[in-house]
């Protein structure tokens, strides 16, 4: 069964600095998706990025990037230039590309706080 | 579009009561889900359909049933409450073809005492 694993409880950062949100997986399939998202205290679920296993680009999204590094299973999120309402909880998800179902598998979440 | 829409946002329950979460979407999505998210924790599913008809259990379905009429309505019921059913639900849905995002209802609190 896969699983995801997000290590960082919390972290916090300064307006304007950059933070690094890290995320692993365990999955046997070689096609698969990955999801950032992002939940602020309004509890509305925002995707935030998306990357896909086949592609050796990292995707992009404004200030938002991803480091996929997929023999390691790794996939963490970098927030440039870090602003207030940056301040959420952050969760890493997995789906697989197959099936009929592609249910989407959610990390623990890591609460990021912006401090002014 | 209104997207996905969840009633009621909160709702407090006594033990032993039921109820139906209601869930809607206007995006004619095939697929649609249930999560729950348990404090501090990451959402779980609870049951999913591919369709109108068609629905399946998803990881922690025990105390839950769904239907799936129409395209547009997923409701989540809850026969006898419990206390450990506390928790925030949320509805998803998305399209069919496999590079399509999930899009999330705003959720429904619920207690239960």
């Amino acid at each position: 069964a896969q699983t995801v694993t997000q290590s960082q409880p919390e972290m916090s950062v300064q307006e304007a600095e950059t933070v690094t949100l890290s995320c692993t997986y365990d999955t046997s399939e070689s096609d698969y998706y990955l999801f950032w998202y992002k939940q602020p205290p309004s509890r509305q679920m925002i995707l935030v990025i998306r990357q896909e296993a086949y592609k050796q680009q990292n995707a992009t999204e404004n200030r938002f990037s991803v480091n996929f590094q997929k023999a390691a299973k790794s996939f963490s999120l970098k927030i440039s230039d870090s602003q207030l309402g940056d301040a959420a909880m952050y969760f890493c998800a997995y789906r697989g590309y197959g099936g009929a179902t592609n249910k989407l598998i959610f990390g623990t979440g890591t609460l990021l706080a912006v401090q002014p | 579009n209104a997207g996905v829409t969840q009633t009621p946002k909160f709702r407090i329950l006594k033990i032993g009561q039921s109820m139906t979460l209601q869930c809607t979407q206007d995006m004619n999505h095939n697929y649609m889900y249930w999560y729950r998210q348990d404090p501090g924790m990451g959402l779980k599913l609870i049951y999913y359909s591919v369709g109108a008809g068609i629905t399946d259990k998803g990881e922690v379905p025990n105390g839950y049933n769904v239907s799936r009429s129409t395209t547009e309505d997923f409701p989540l019921r809850l026969e006898l409450a419990a206390p450990s059913q506390t928790s925030v639900y949320f509805c998803a849905s998305r399209q069919t073809a496999n590079n399509y995002e999930q899009y999330f209802g705003p959720g429904t609190r619920l207690t239960v005492t």
